[in-house]
């Protein structure tokens, strides 16, 4: 089955710097890849999503980019801000939407 | 926020007890999806449902059942809780927009603790 790696587990920046999270997946089948963040006490909250037909997407401060290939997809944030400490998980996409995780990354931004 | 509702938001249990949390949603979506978080291990899918009576196993399924009677509703049953079901819930639910997967959407979650 689909398995999904994810580092670094630990990511701490300055305020203003770049963060960077890497995942890779098994499946090739996988064709969505969507990026959650969650802060304390709640539930994952969609951030930034790609699909297989796409390499790269933007939103603002935030970008994803998809390299099928080498089947690994990555979470650039740029301008951090003390606001974007969280946890964050990668996802990777099967049949009937199933999502499977990475097991997640601890951003801390210090300002 | 998505409509998604669960309930119990917290629940402690006793070791062999029957357990049932809901998720309930107004987004009149397809699939629902149980999940469960634990430090390490990120989000694992217990069982998730297509449809109206139809469900399906995920890769964390022994000790769980399911059930969804109507679309809105997606209930998630521990048959006789265990320690080893500690543990924070989550569901979520995905619309169907044609091919390809699209974007699921979490509910707040359920901290069960089972003594």
């Amino acid at each position: 089955g689909e398995n999904v790696e994810q580092h670094p587990s630990t990511l701490s920046v300055q305020e203003g710097d770049s963060a960077v999270i890497k995942c890779t997946y098994s499946d090739s089948a996988s064709n969505y890849f969507p990026w959650y963040k969650q802060e304390l006490g709640k539930g994952p909250q969609l951030i930034i999503d790609i699909r297989s037909n796409v390499g790269e997407k933007k939103d603002q401060r935030i970008a994803v980019t998809l390299n099928k290939t080498a089947k690994h997809f990555s979470l650039h944030i740029t301008e951090t801000q003390p606001e974007d400490s969280a946890v964050y998980f990668c996802a990777a996409s099967l049949l009937r939407n199933k999502l499977v995780f990475g097991a997640g990354t601890i951003l801390r931004v210090k300002s | 926020d998505a409509g998604i509702t669960q309930s119990p938001r917290h629940k402690v249990t006793e070791t062999g007890t029957p357990v049932t949390l809901r998720c309930h949603q107004t987004e009149n979506h397809r699939y629902m999806y149980w999940y469960r978080q634990d430090p390490g291990h990120g989000l694992r899918l217990i069982h998730y449902s297509y449809g109206v009576k139809d469900t399906d196993k995920g890769e964390v399924s022994d000790g769980y059942s399911v059930s969804r009677s109507k679309t809105e509703d997606f209930l998630l049953t521990l048959e006789s809780a265990t320690s080893s079901q500690t543990s924070v819930y989550f569901c979520a639910i995905s619309p169907t927009r044609g091919q390809g997967s699209t974007e699921a959407f979490f509910g707040q979650g359920t901290r069960l603790t089972v003594v």
